[in-house]
């Protein structure tokens, strides 16, 4: 079945220390999308690929990045985890179906991070 | 500016009806409508798109008032299955990245 898979499903790193996050899709879908949602909140896009390209929120900090070295894979980097950055970290992927606002996102199950 | 959902949460019981509201103080060109539920990734119910384009599940209603900004979906006939935390979601820009509101949480009991 095609599907967004994110490995790890939890992950525990130390206050400091880089973590890495992965995505893989076998939808082929050409937009990938990462999601910080912390307990009980909703869901708060950090960036997205559309294609190859990089989209950045205003409002996400430095301490984030991400790499997508092809259209399968997407990482999300942690540079210097903080006690606040532990929540649930969400990849979803869609594509574009030539019509504006109509981007169906397929979620993967999430990796829960607790820093320590 | 994040879209504003109503009611925070609402407790029904099996074949009783409810309607969530979302709202925005911004002009919108779709909607977009995700159920959570409990430890599970958010799954997708629906897009509205300005015009009067729908894409989603047939056994899910919605609406979109586009000059009130507004949409509202509909669930009848509740099943325990409709319990879960339910999003609004609004563009951001024009790549499907969407501000999504704070949730309303969906009880369903028997």
């Amino acid at each position: 079945d095609a599907m967004v898979i994110q490995n790890p499903r939890y992950q525990v790193t130390q206050f400091g220390k880089p973590v890495t996050l992965s995505c893989s899709q076998t939808l082929n879908h050409n937009v990938m999308y990462w999601y910080q949602q912390k307990s009980s909140q909703a869901p708060k896009l950090l960036f997205h690929y559309y294609d190859k390209d990089f989209n950045n929120e205003a409002d996400t900090p430095d301490n984030f990045q991400s790499r997508r070295p092809n259209t399968s894979f997407c990482f999300l980097d942690i540079r210097s985890p903080g006690l606040g950055d532990a929540a649930m970290y969400l990849c979803a992927t869609s594509r574009d179906l030539g019509r504006e606002g109509l981007y169906e996102q397929y979620f993967g199950p999430g990796t829960r991070l607790t820093v320590t | 500016q994040q879209p504003v959902q109503s009611p925070q949460a609402v407790i029904l019981r099996e074949g009783e009806d409810a309607v969530i509201n979302c709202s925005s103080s911004k002009a919108l060109y779709s909607v977009h409508w995700y159920r959570q539920k409990h430890g599970e990734a958010p799954v997708f119910l629906m897009i509205l798109l300005k015009g009067g384009e729908q894409k989603g599940h047939e056994k899910i209603s919605a609406s979109f008032n586009e000059k009130k900004q507004q949409s509202s979906l509909y669930l009848t006939a509740s099943q325990l299955s409709y319990s879960g935390t339910y999003f609004c979601g609004t563009e951001k820009g024009s790549q499907g990245n969407l501000i999504f509101g704070k949730g309303t949480k969906l009880s369903v009991k028997p």
